[in-house]
């Protein structure tokens, strides 16, 4: 199974920072990397698909990008609804497997 | 819009099999794949596996191959996810989720989860 490294687990950060949040592949997936946004209760949001692509509604302050097995995603300027747990996962090969979240926290 | 809608609560005691059921509408059902995805309580997303409603074919992550089942019924545009065997590792939320292109451009929908919950 191809395993997600994700990191940090945890982030505290304020409205209007710019922060980064990283998952790393156990091996090559090309570009077939997602990211999710869950809020507690909820189920989760796509944001980005396919490494860098925006998935639609979604606000142009969340981006994503690659580089090599590595992957970034970024968002440019907190929001006060931004406060959630994000998953990386890949679907490159079966099974589809989720790194294991970043919690984004009010600082 | 785009729904899927999931059944309800379930409680099962261990060695039982729960079923569970998601319907879709807003969109034509074959042309999707459905994923499922469980979530035990504080932890992490775990894919299960994928049906493609199109043909029927699965694939399923090798911890739950032999216990898991995916079905869907395109006469009421319903997916469904059989677990036997139930241990209390099993006690999560399941999700359906919608994807295309075996999940190359994500799950972008998703039903709003059911609990089960394994106790003796």
């Amino acid at each position: 199974d191809i395993q997600m490294t994700q990191s940090p687990s945890s982030l505290s950060a304020s409205v209007g920072d710019r922060v980064t949040i990283t998952c790393r592949a156990s091996q090559t997936i090309s570009s077939f990397l997602n990211w999710y946004q869950q809020k507690p209760g909820k189920a989760p949001n796509l944001l980005i698909f396919a490494a860098s692509n925006l998935q639609s509604g979604v606000p142009s302050r969340f981006s994503g990008s690659r580089s090599g097995t590595d992957f970034t995603l970024t968002i440019s300027s907190l929001q006060p609804e931004d406060f959630a747990t994000y998953y990386c996962q890949q679907s490159a090969s079966t099974p589809h497997t989720f790194g294991r979240g970043t919690k984004l926290e009010i600082k | 819009q785009v729904q899927l809608v999931q059944s309800g609560a379930e409680v099962k005691k261990p060695g039982a099999s729960v079923k569970v059921s998601c319907k879709a509408s807003g969109y034509t059902f074959s042309s999707y794949g459905i994923n499922w995805v469980r979530q035990a309580p504080g932890q992490g997303l775990e894919w299960v596996g994928w049906i493609s409603v199109y043909n029927g074919d699965t694939n399923y992550a090798q911890k739950f191959q032999g216990r898991v089942t995916t079905t869907t019924d395109t006469s009421t545009s319903t997916a469904y996810m059989e677990l036997r065997s139930l241990t209390s590792d099993d006690t999560a939320v399941y999700y359906c989720a919608r994807d295309i292109l075996f999940g190359r451009k994500g799950l972008d929908y998703w039903g709003q989860g059911t609990l089960v919950t394994v106790s003796s």
